[in-house]
């Protein structure tokens, strides 16, 4: 079946402005997680969904940056007024939860640059 | 603080060698361990799952270990192949109700035809 996706693969904006960026998970996934990878840098968790539960915002580096999902499908991820310490590689990854098996698969990522 | 380290950063072996991966974490009560591979410009590609009750878990030329109590997963890929040329992240899931994955800096392998 089709993997994680995510769009734009590319976002090049400018200081201050604000971008979107999606991920639709595998169907029938779950869970949901946004992780950040700056250059040369190892992944960072973001935010975690799971179901109707609370999310997991322990990871937001800030309050300019927020993210929605929808049931169990498609997430949003926002960040406002975009810094320069903000350009990295965002990457989105589901999984089933079983307690048993969860392996994390994750979508191609986005490259923001932020000039 | 849980942490999880990889060392060395980089790796350069002749085409055929074996490769061996070290990755060790601070905090030996683990839920599982994750090996994944990356490849420029694109997204993870999970190879192996440990759990934390496992030692070992294979898959083709594939091996990886847990030892807990040392805080240390080795990932072995025999014979290695110019194909097997990535960055390989090791990455921990805490606890049973910690969801998230925290990650090494992971591993840069070169296999030199």
């Amino acid at each position: 079946g089709a993997g994680v996706s995510q769009s734009p693969s590319n976002k090049v904006t400018e200081k201050g402005k604000d971008v979107e960026l999606r991920c639709d998970p595998i169907s029938g996934h779950t869970a949901l997680y946004w992780y950040r990878q700056r250059l040369g840098q190892g992944l960072e968790f973001l935010i975690y969904f799971q179901g109707n539960s609370a999310p997991d915002k322990s990871g937001l580096p800030s309050d300019r940056f927020s993210a929605e999902r929808t049931g169990e499908s498609v997430s949003t991820l926002t960040i406002q007024r975009t810094q320069q310490e903000d350009s990295a590689v965002y990457l989105c990854a589901s999984s089933y939860l079983t307690g048993i098996s969860d392996t994390q698969y994750f979508g191609p990522g986005t490259r923001l640059t932020v000039l | 603080k849980q942490e999880v380290t990889q060392i060395p950063a980089a790796l350069s072996v002749p085409e055929g060698e074996n490769l061996v991966l070290n990755c060790s974490f601070t905090d030996s009560a683990i839920y599982n361990l994750q090996w994944f591979r990356q490849d420029p410009g694109k997204g993870l590609t999970s190879l192996l799952l440990i759990q934390s009750s496992q030692r070992e878990q294979t898959s083709g030329r594939l091996n990886a270990s847990l030892d807990k109590s040392s805080g240390r997963s080795t990932l072995y890929i025999a014979a290695s192949q110019p194909g097997d040329s990535a960055t390989y992240l090791c990455a921990v899931r805490w606890g049973l109700n910690d969801y998230k994955l925290s990650f090494g800096a992971g591993t840069t392998v070169t296999v030199r035809a």
